[in-house]
């Protein structure tokens, strides 16, 4: 079983709307997590971290964390074509390995349609 | 901001060759890591090092190495490249417990 599992998508949006990405994880007690944005042939680029439960909103981003259901998400709100691009979710896994590794998920392909 | 160098976007390489893959980081960070990427598979990890001159292996260790002798320089060594070594190669270094990971550019690599 995976660690940490994103729907691979695409998920296709018509721009203007909102886009919600979700990513689960497997190892309770895991403490802080993070998405990052990568387009076609970049590298990773940090978007949000999220450490509580609860919302975390910066511009257009919100995170939401539910450590109880062990489920982050990203939601994109008024989206754009710029945002059309690969969504990766990290976990920060608990235990001695969590310490130096964290666990990524292969990605969510978001398309805005414009 | 953080920055983190790659010494090389693009490189071609034969099989066989010893290949070396370098990264900086100006953040005084005292953990590095060495991702491969390949579609469908996600970020793999190579190496990482919480320190100078220490390091553990991640989840794909065979056919490399990696060298850490300065804080902000991570290498990362192909031994004898081979053609299933081609992919893109990304660092990263992250500061304290709980801290995100920051990203180089990448290095895509093709091994004839």
């Amino acid at each position: 079983q995976k660690e940490v599992e994103q729907n691979s998508g695409p998920l296709s949006v018509p721009e203007g709307a909102i886009a919600s990405l979700n990513c689960t994880y497997s190892d309770r007690g895991s403490q802080s997590f993070f998405w990052y944005r990568q387009y076609s042939g970049k590298s990773p680029e940090l978007i949000m971290s999220i450490y509580s439960n609860g919302d975390k909103e910066d511009g257009r981003f919100t995170a939401q964390l539910n450590k109880a259901s062990q489920y982050v998400s990203l939601l994109i709100r008024d989206s754009q074509p710029s945002d059309s691009a690969t969504y990766l979710c990290a976990v920060n896994p608990p235990g001695t390995s969590g310490t130096y590794k964290y666990i990524f998920g292969t990605g969510t392909r978001l398309k805005v349609l414009a | 901001d953080v920055k983190v160098t790659q010494s090389s976007r693009y490189l071609v390489k034969r099989t066989g060759e010893k290949v070396f893959l370098e990264c900086v980081q100006d953040m005084d960070h005292e953990n590095m890591f060495w991702y491969r990427q390949d579609p469908g598979l996600g970020l793999r990890l190579i190496y990482f090092s919480y320190d100078v001159k220490m390091k553990e292996k991640g989840d794909i260790p065979e056919g490399y190495s990696v060298s850490r002798e300065k804080k902000e320089r991570f290498s990362l060594i192909l031994e004898s490249a081979s053609t299933n070594q081609t992919s893109m190669y990304l660092c990263a270094s992250r500061g304290g417990i709980n801290q995100p990971q920051h990203f180089g550019d990448g290095t895509r690599l093709s091994i004839l």
